[in-house]
This record gives C-alpha cells, structure tokens and sequence, in this order.
C-alpha cells in the first residue's frame, strides 16, 4: 500500500459526460501527478500540482482540468469524453524537494460507451 | 520532448533465471526510478538512482545509473513466478516534478 488513495476504483460512463476522479496524497506529501495509461501511450503525465498551486503541465487536453484543495487532495475533472478517453488513470504524490520519488495510488479506471 | 527507450519490449524467462532490461535516452537525467506495475494496479517504486555510476540493490534487484547519464539498468536474480508484471524506468531531470516513462518491459516466469 503506497498510501495514495483513489476513487472511484471503476468509472463507467457515456460519451459527452463529465466525471471528477478523487486522490488523496500520502500524508505528509505536498505534491500530486496526474497520469493516464492506455495500452498504446504507456504512462502519459497530465499534470501537477504542488501545495495547491499548478507546478506543471504536459499531455493534457483542454477538456480536463484538475485542482488541488487547502487539505491537499486533488480532482481531476474529464469533460466531454469521447471513447478515446477510456484508459487507467493515476495520481502519484511526491514530498517537495530534490528527489522525483513519486508513489502511485491504485488508478481509476475510466471506460466511456 | 524527452523519450526513453526500453529494452526488451517483452521476456519469457524460467524461473530461477537472471534477467536484465535497460533504458536509453538521448538526453541527460539526473534521476533514474525503476517501477513494477501489476495488472489493473498502480506502479510501485522499486529503485531509486540519484548519481551517475550508482549502483544500488533491493534484495534480488539491482539497478544502476549510467556514467553518461543517459541509460539505467535494472537486474533481476533467480526470477520467482511473483516477479511476473511490467517493469518501467523513468528519468527525472532533478526537480520534483515531470518524470518521463519508459513504455514498459513485461516479464513472465515460466515456473
């Protein structure tokens, strides 16, 4: 158990639906990664926040958004899916500071019909 | 942007077997992770690499950062049937943020 929560474990949805997936970091730990895996893009990385604040960005498309609460949880928001969407997502945390160690939660699973 | 190069895509190995994946990238890193993911589960850190040459174990696991700073391998001794899973590399450029992926070596052991 790497103590990075995540709900739901499954999300089963309609294309043209907004869903929020839930993570909460290890105690203790100020930053969260959100990453997508589908079988053929491997881990992409969406994006991070740090203390609350967006630290960086990568792959991610303007119909997701994500933010991180005063309690250091965070949401990531998924509008407008289409079935391309469908694909595991995981939030990571990390401690701030030198090192990239970063510990994943269980992933949801996101499937769009 | 960075991309990592993950060798082999896949190995069929029996168990008691020595194993050996690597990743290469055209750019620098100042961190190498090593990660299994089981199926339908999260990524687990196995190991972390901090300095170039550093060669660093985790019980039948050993990995080390290459001298160039470009490549990292990770070793598995006497492979067991719970070593089956995907094994991932990542490199960090040496703040906390934007880890880059390898795409993955998956193992099974024949037992």
């Amino acid at each position: 158990d790497s103590g990075v929560t995540q709900t739901p474990k499954h999300l089963i949805t309609a294309t043209g639906q907004r869903v929020t997936l839930r993570c909460s970091p290890r105690s203790g730990d100020l930053s969260v990664y959100w990453y997508q895996q589908s079988l053929d893009q491997g881990l992409q990385f969406l994006i991070q926040y740090y203390n609350g604040e967006e630290r960086a960005k990568g792959n991610i498309l303007e119909r997701f958004s994500a933010q991180q609460f005063p309690d250091l949880h965070s949401e990531l928001n998924l509008s407008s899916l289409e079935l391309g969407d469908s694909a595991l997502y995981f939030c990571a945390s990390s401690v701030a500071g030198l090192y990239n160690e970063q510990f994943f939660g269980p992933g949801t699973r996101l499937t769009v019909l | 942007g960075q991309q990592l190069n993950q060798s082999p895509q896949s190995m069929f190995i029996q168990e008691g077997e020595d194993v050996s994946m690597n990743c290469t990238s055209s750019s620098i890193f100042n961190t190498w992770l090593w990660y299994k993911q089981d199926p339908g589960e999260g990524p687990v850190l196995l190991i972390a690499l901090y300095k170039a040459g550093e060669l660093t174990s985790n019980g039948r696991l050993t990995a080390q950062f290459g001298i160039t700073r470009k490549d990292s391998f990770l070793n598995i001794s006497a492979s067991i049937p719970s070593d089956v899973g995907i094994y991932f590399c990542a490199g960090g450029p040496g703040s906390n943020y934007k880890l880059t992926f390898g795409k993955g070596t998956l193992l099974t052991v024949n037992p």
